[in-house]
């Protein structure tokens, strides 16, 4: 049974980076059939999926247009988890944020997002 | 890009059938997949790839797509199926290539 347990700060300073991790159990961030996702809900803008990384024979990210230039998505093989950092942050990213599995959807392609982490509320305030 | 409708709100009774609809533009060429949230948890997958159930899911939960609406059919409704349920596709021409609904609010009666 696969098992993402998040942790990081629920308070961040505005302009400040936000950082969260997500822990695997279960399975491997090095899969070659599995990407480690970001994703946030917040009443405004609802579920709002940020960026992934995942392994084909090399590492790979994608990140959604909106926040492209602020995000970065990195795995670590070494404690089998992977990360978020979402820099200079403003009062509009204050959402709960949460980590999720994806697998690719046999018949039509593109993945869906199997396992989530428990979530974490961050609040960006002075 | 692809946006993604649903009805803010489905009423049911329990023991009857809920239907919760995600519209989108020819979205039966995708693979559709529903997720159930109830209040403070993170949400579950519940159909994935149109019409196949994860382990655990029950049987009462069932999906189809095809044309411009794929459908999340809950038969027996029950209270514990009193949640949130969102759509979700994977749509590489768009800004964020996981989509999501905007939501459903399933209430038993």
């Amino acid at each position: 049974q696969v098992q993402l347990q998040q942790s990081g700060p629920g308070l961040v300073k505005p302009s400040q980076t936000l950082s969260l991790t997500c822990a695997i159990s279960g399975d491997s961030v090095s899969s070659n059939n599995a990407a480690w996702n970001w994703i946030r809900q917040s009443p405004s803008r609802g579920l709002e999926w940020l960026g992934r990384t995942y392994y084909r024979s090399k590492w790979y990210n994608d990140y959604a247009i909106s926040v492209r230039g602020r995000i970065t998505v990195n795995p670590d093989t070494s404690k089998n988890q992977f990360s978020l950092q979402l820099n200079s942050v403003t009062p509009e990213d204050t959402a709960v944020y949460y980590c999720a599995r994806g697998t690719m959807a046999v018949r039509k392609g593109g993945d869906y997002l199997d396992y989530w982490g428990q979530g974490t509320l961050v609040t960006v305030s002075s | 890009s692809n946006v993604l409708t649903q009805p803010p709100s489905v009423s049911v009774a329990p023991g009857q059938t809920a239907r919760i609809t995600c519209g989108g533009n020819n979205i039966g060429s995708k693979g559709v997949h529903w997720y159930q949230q109830k209040p403070g948890q993170a949400p579950v997958l519940v159909v994935y790839d149109d019409s196949d159930r994860p382990s655990g899911i029950p049987e009462r939960f069932s999906g189809s797509n095809s044309g411009n609406t794929a459908t999340l059919t809950i038969s027996r409704v029950e209270a514990g199926d009193e949640a949130d349920y969102y759509c979700q596709v994977w749509d590489i021409t768009s800004i964020h290539p996981v989509v999501f609904g905007g939501g459903t609010k399933l209430t038993v009666l």
